[in-house]
């Protein structure tokens, strides 16, 4: 158990809706970061937050956006879905704003029909 | 731009037997390394890193990676495989400056008895 938490753990919504996955970072950890696993492009960055600021941005499409609150739990929204979207969706958090390692929660599963 | 190479997308061992997992980064500064590992319905746990010093550096499971700079190599091994091995493992690189993780395709690891 690395101590990052993800809600939902499965997400099955159809094309067009709009969804939010929630991370909870480990307890200590101001830095967080999401990736999306697919098939086709493998494990990408996404975005990553410190301390509530957005930090560095990848491969983020604009129908995304993410932030990060007070408490340090992050969201990311996920909106006009398409089927494509569907991919595993990763937090990870770390301690500095400096990655070194990071810590990666179970996933949230997006299935878009 | 920083990549990450594993050129074995499937591996098939006995248990018991001797493993290693080839990781090439493309050309840049000194990297720092990761070797991930992901089993089935799991997020990514973190089995050991390179930031600098010792280029032998020894992780969790028993598993050790060999940073060679000359062969821009990082390649994960292990002495004897146990069935529990039995993952997707994946290299990633990040550099000193960007945030972002960058990771290889992933290399899936089949164990048999």
């Amino acid at each position: 158990d690395s101590g990052v938490t993800q809600t939902p753990k499965h997400l099955i919504t159809a094309t067009g809706q709009r969804v939010t996955l929630r991370c909870s970072p480990r307890s200590g950890d101001l830095s967080v970061y999401w990736y999306q696993q697919s098939l086709d492009q493998g494990l990408q960055f996404l975005i990553q937050y410190y301390n509530g600021e957005e930090r560095a941005k990848g491969n983020i499409l604009e129908r995304f956006s993410a932030q990060q609150f007070p408490d340090l739990h992050s969201e990311l929204n996920l909106s006009s879905l398409e089927l494509g979207d569907s991919a595993l969706y990763f937090c990870a958090s770390s301690q500095r704003s400096q990655p070194g390692e990071q810590y990666f929660g179970p996933g949230t599963r997006l299935t878009v029909t | 731009a920083q990549s990450v190479t594993q050129p074995d997308i499937h591996i098939t061992v006995s248990e018991g037997a001797s493993l290693e997992l080839r990781c090439n980064y493309s050309y840049g500064a000194t990297p720092y390394l990761f070797w991930y590992v992901q089993s089935p319905g799991q997020g990514l746990q973190l089995l050991l890193k390179y930031f600098s010093g010792d280029t032998l550096v020894q992780g969790i499971k028993g598993f050790e990676a060999e940073f060679k700079r000359s062969q821009s190599s990082f390649n994960l091994r292990k002495p004897s495989v146990h069935w529990s091995d039995a993952a997707e493992y994946f290299c990633a690189v990040l550099y000193g400056s960007n945030y972002k993780l960058t990771f290889g395709k992933g290399t899936l690891l089949t164990v048999n008895p």
